[in-house]
């Protein structure tokens, strides 16, 4: 079965340091989401890409926040410097299709990193 | 922005059908309405799709009303398996946006 592959799975780090979390999207997908989870704020959308190209990332924290798509079967989030409130588990989600219009895509989701910032 | 109105929590037994509603009474004609659930310690997964027509696939059935502004998800017999938050998204944008969801609850 083709799946959504995130690595690591959990990362406990201190405050200050850089965290970069990866995303393997199921080949042939050409839309890349970065979601953030947490209880308080529940599934928040970060950025997405499509055909590697950053179509929207007004849901991130500019400052210590990037995402990028260094080629097709990678997706990288990054936080410098981290924060105790960026503790969240964070989901890659990949997709077929323009998602535009009406959407009638599907989204599939990795198992996300679970991020605790001390 | 795209929103639906869904409750909180529901509580089913197993075996039996579950009936979870979903408000989108601002939809508008092109708008697919979207269902994801989401079991204990996993990313989202999808459920169904539909844009006026009920659907039906293995894991549930779509029930969308006629005029559309709202949809109905149905399990026909839970299972404990079944337990999870279960998102109702319109497709409006360029993207999935989630809200809060309803919390099912299956007792054995």
């Amino acid at each position: 079965d083709a799946r959504v592959t995130q690595t690591p799975r959990h990362k406990v780090t201190e405050m200050g340091q850089e965290v970069t979390m990866r995303c393997q999207p199921i080949l042939g997908h050409n839309t890349v989401f970065w979601y953030r989870q947490t209880m308080m704020q529940g599934l928040e959308l970060l950025a997405y890409f499509r055909n590697r190209a950053p179509l929207d990332d007004s849901g991130m924290p500019k400052d210590r926040f990037s995402a990028e798509m260094p080629d097709a079967t990678l997706a990288t989030l990054k936080i410098q410097p981290s924060e105790p409130r960026d503790s969240a588990v964070y989901f890659c989600a990949s997709g077929l299709g323009l998602f535009q219009g009406s959407g009638d895509e599907k989204l599939f989701f990795g198992s996300g990193t679970q991020l605790s910032v001390l | 922005d795209a929103k639906t109105t869904q409750p909180n929590s529901m509580e089913s037994n197993e075996e039996e059908p579950v009936h979870l509603p979903c408000n989108h009474s601002t939809i508008s004609g092109t708008d697919y309405i979207h269902w994801y659930r989401q079991l204990p310690s996993q990313g989202p997964e999808y459920v169904i799709h539909g844009l006026t027509s009920n659907v039906n696939n293995r894991m549930a059935s779509l029930a969308i009303a006629e005029d559309r502004k709202s949809s109905t998800l149905i399990l026909h017999r839970a299972t404990l398996r079944d337990a999870a938050v279960y998102y109702c998204i319109r497709g409006a944008t360029n993207k999935l946006i989630f809200g809060t969801g309803t919390l099912l609850a299956v007792q054995p």
